[in-house]
């Protein structure tokens, strides 16, 4: 059952913690990407990786860390260093096709205490 | 700066009706278009992508595509209540790098 996962699905941060989201893809996808939304938000970019062991900044880098050391693998670090984390993250996947079509993950909604 | 514009709605349709759903990109080089479909608190949803001008039509939702005028539309005939949501436009250009409008919300009331 092929797809992509993101975990976990709640995570509340205290102010100061650095914190991991994983993404996980079993579809042999190439490009990964991870974007934040906002309420009543679009999709923004945050990081994104077209290639193993090769990653981009996205438009909203600031206060986040990304790696990409197995083709399936992406994960976000929120550090402290970003000042309003609490929103929507959601992991997305392409095979950089025809389409070039994205398929997301099931997100992992993040709070601040 | 590339960007792709959505009425924000809310699009209010009642059930049976064609909902009409409009979007426009300032890419010229934009060559792949796509509509997701986003439940509130879930994640997008593709429902179609379309890179030729024209129609293509999937069950009960038609993209159309007008790379002249740079306009894509999605129209859902038979809307049901289920079909409620916000519904997404993207555009790309070949980058790999989809640029998303902020969606519109499509009510369908019994």
């Amino acid at each position: 059952d092929g797809g992509i996962t993101q975990s976990p699905k709640y995570l509340f941060r205290k102010e100061g913690q650095n914190v991991t989201l994983s993404c996980e893809q079993n579809l042999n996808h190439d490009a990964m990407y991870w974007y934040r939304q906002d309420p009543g938000q679009g999709l923004r970019l945050i990081y994104y990786s077209q290639i193993v062991n090769d990653f981009q900044k996205g438009d909203i880098a600031e206060g986040y860390s990304v790696s990409r050391e197995k083709k399936e693998s992406f994960p976000l670090t929120v550090t402290s260093a970003q000042k309003n984390p609490t929103a929507f993250y959601l992991c997305a996947s392409s095979d950089r096709g025809l389409t070039d079509t994205q398929y997301f993950g099931p997100g992992t909604r993040l709070t601040v205490l | 700066q590339k960007e792709v514009e959505q009425n924000s709605g809310p699009l209010s349709v009642p059930e049976g009706a064609i909902a009409s759903l409009n979007c426009t990109y300032s890419d010229r080089g934009s060559q792949s278009f796509f509509w997701y479909r986003q439940y509130s608190g879930k994640s997008p949803e593709l429902i179609m992508f379309i890179y030729s001008n024209g129609d293509k039509e999937d069950g009960r939702f038609t993209a159309q595509l007008n790379k002249a005028s740079q306009y894509v539309s999605l129209l859902i005939r038979d809307s049901q209540p289920s079909d409620s949501a916000t519904y997404l436009c993207a555009a790309s250009g070949g980058s790999y790098i989809p640029t998303f409008g902020r969606g519109t919300s499509l009510i369908v009331h019994p």
